[in-house]
């Protein structure tokens, strides 16, 4: 079965120019997470939703980031306009049904912002 | 609120030797637990949860821990290092989970493991 599919594995762009991550979730898991890795702040988790419904956007970090889930396999995560500090490695989790189920995590984004 | 505490940011052992990676937790709630290891350039995988089941939990790659709620602990342990175990390894507890949603990980800080010949 494939799992969490992540793209694009590696991104370069310039301060300023917008980002778009995208993700895959398994099918049929009904949680997705997003989630960033600093090596200052750890892995911090950005976003979740529900049945494609966003239900905690707490850990966005500004206006700068959004994130959207139009259906039950595909979600972005939108940076705009990208600055240096956005400079992380990107996870995307998916988990089945609710409650307190195993994520599932992607191989990740690595974004440079120069 | 949950919280998770991993004493060590790296720990090396000798190839063979016991590996014991630590972690404590708080929670409000009783507790799932988690580890996961993340090896370079990857995701994280899950080796093993705790559900309020069984106190001894196994999980892969001969990995298991051990729920300890008078210590408010969930140390990974294995019996024997392989250079293939060199990773960074991870405890995250889980809230509960309001009414028809998923429930969300709070992390540690993590454990970078280094397995020496």
């Amino acid at each position: 079965d494939a799992g969490v599919i992540q793209s694009p594995r590696h991104e370069v762009t310039e301060m300023g120019q917008e980002v778009t991550l995208r993700c895959k979730p398994i099918s049929g898991h009904n949680s997705l997470f997003w989630y960033r890795q600093t090596m200052m702040r750890g892995l911090e988790l950005l976003i979740y939703f529900n049945n494609n419904v966003p239900i905690d956007d707490s850990g966005m970090p500004e206006d700068r980031f959004s994130a959207k889930m139009p259906n039950a396999s595909f979600s972005t995560l939108k940076i705009q306009p990208s600055e240096p500090r956005d400079s992380a490695v990107y996870f995307c989790a998916s988990s089945p049904h609710r409650g307190r189920e195993t994520q599932y995590f992607g191989p990740g984004t690595r974004l440079l912002v120069l | 609120a949950q919280s998770v505490t991993q004493l060590g940011s790296h720990v090396s052992v000798s190839e063979g030797a016991l590996v014991l990676l630590r972690c404590n937790y708080s929670s409000s709630v009783p507790p799932y637990l988690f580890w996961y290891v993340q090896y370079p350039n990857q995701g994280l995988q899950l080796l093993l949860k705790y559900t309020s089941a069984a106190t001894l939990v196994k999980g892969i790659n001969g990995f298991e821990a051990e729920f300890k709620k008078s210590e408010t602990s969930f140390h990974l342990t294995k019996p024997s290092a392989h250079m293939s175990d060199a990773a960074e390894y991870f405890c995250a507890v889980s809230d509960q989970s309001a009414t028809g949603t998923a429930s969300k990980l709070t992390f540690g800080t993590g454990t970078r493991l280094q397995v020496t010949l």
